[in-house]
């Protein structure tokens, strides 16, 4: 079976702060794909980041840095000197040998001014 | 067009009312998904169509839902009979067909069922 679990329902930051959003997977397929995705209140998914599983290298986007540890089963999400406009639900997903994608239930990020 | 077009944006339709969802993906996409979301929710997979065919419908939840890609691109997804539980956004979702790459997401239809 497979899962992804954020157990961060909600966090509240003030901006500035700094900011880690957790992703846990659970999958048997030795290939996999991961992905984040925003969702800011307007409701449409922005794609933000996909990763392979046989690629481990983390990777910084401007304000964006993601850190994928196949040992523990994590893609975690970090934001840094976070900004209002970083404030939506973040959601992590997996997709296995087939095409769904399974997400996580999301972690609603609030950065307050 | 640009991006992936579901409409209309919003549906309000009585119990027992039929409905239609309408998703135009981005155009030379092959794949198309559709997810259902609940409030506070992550979205729930429905249906995959490659091509004209739905690849895995292992997510419509009963006999009432149902979705057409008759010619590859445009997809409809009906629902007959509607219940107040099928209230949710219906999510469309498009990409090139290879696994490895990331799906594109219209808006979303959000269907209220009174």
């Amino acid at each position: 079976a497979q899962k992804v679990t954020q157990a961060q329902t909600e966090i509240s930051v003030v901006e500035k702060e700094d900011v880690t959003l957790d992703c846990v997977y659970e999958t048997r397929d030795t290939t996999y794909y991961l992905f984040w995705y925003k969702q800011p209140p307007s409701g449409e998914l922005v794609f933000l980041i996909r990763r392979n599983s046989f690629d481990e290298q983390n990777e910084i986007s401007g304000r964006y840095s993601w850190n994928f540890q196949k040992s523990t089963s994590s893609f975690n999400f970090t934001i840094t000197a976070s900004q209002v406009v970083d404030s939506a639900v973040y959601f992590c997903a997996l997709k296995g040998s087939n095409y769904q994608l399974i997400w996580g239930a999301g972690t609603k990020l609030i950065i307050k001014p | 067009g640009a991006g992936v077009s579901q409409t209309p944006s919003n549906k309000v339709t009585e119990k027992g009312k039929y409905v239609e969802l309408r998703c135009d993906p981005i155009s030379g996409h092959t794949a198309l998904y559709w997810y259902r979301q609940s409030l506070g929710q992550g979205p729930e997979f429905l249906i995959y169509f490659q091509g004209t065919g739905a690849a895995d419908d292992s997510g419509l939840p009963n006999d009432r839902f149902f979705a057409v890609r008759p010619e590859g691109s445009v997809s409809t997804l009906k629902i007959q009979r509607t219940e107040r539980g099928d209230s949710a956004v219906y999510l469309c979702a498009s990409s090139s067909g290879q696994k490895n790459t990331e799906a594109f997401f219209g808006q979303g239809t959000r269907l209220t069922v009174v």
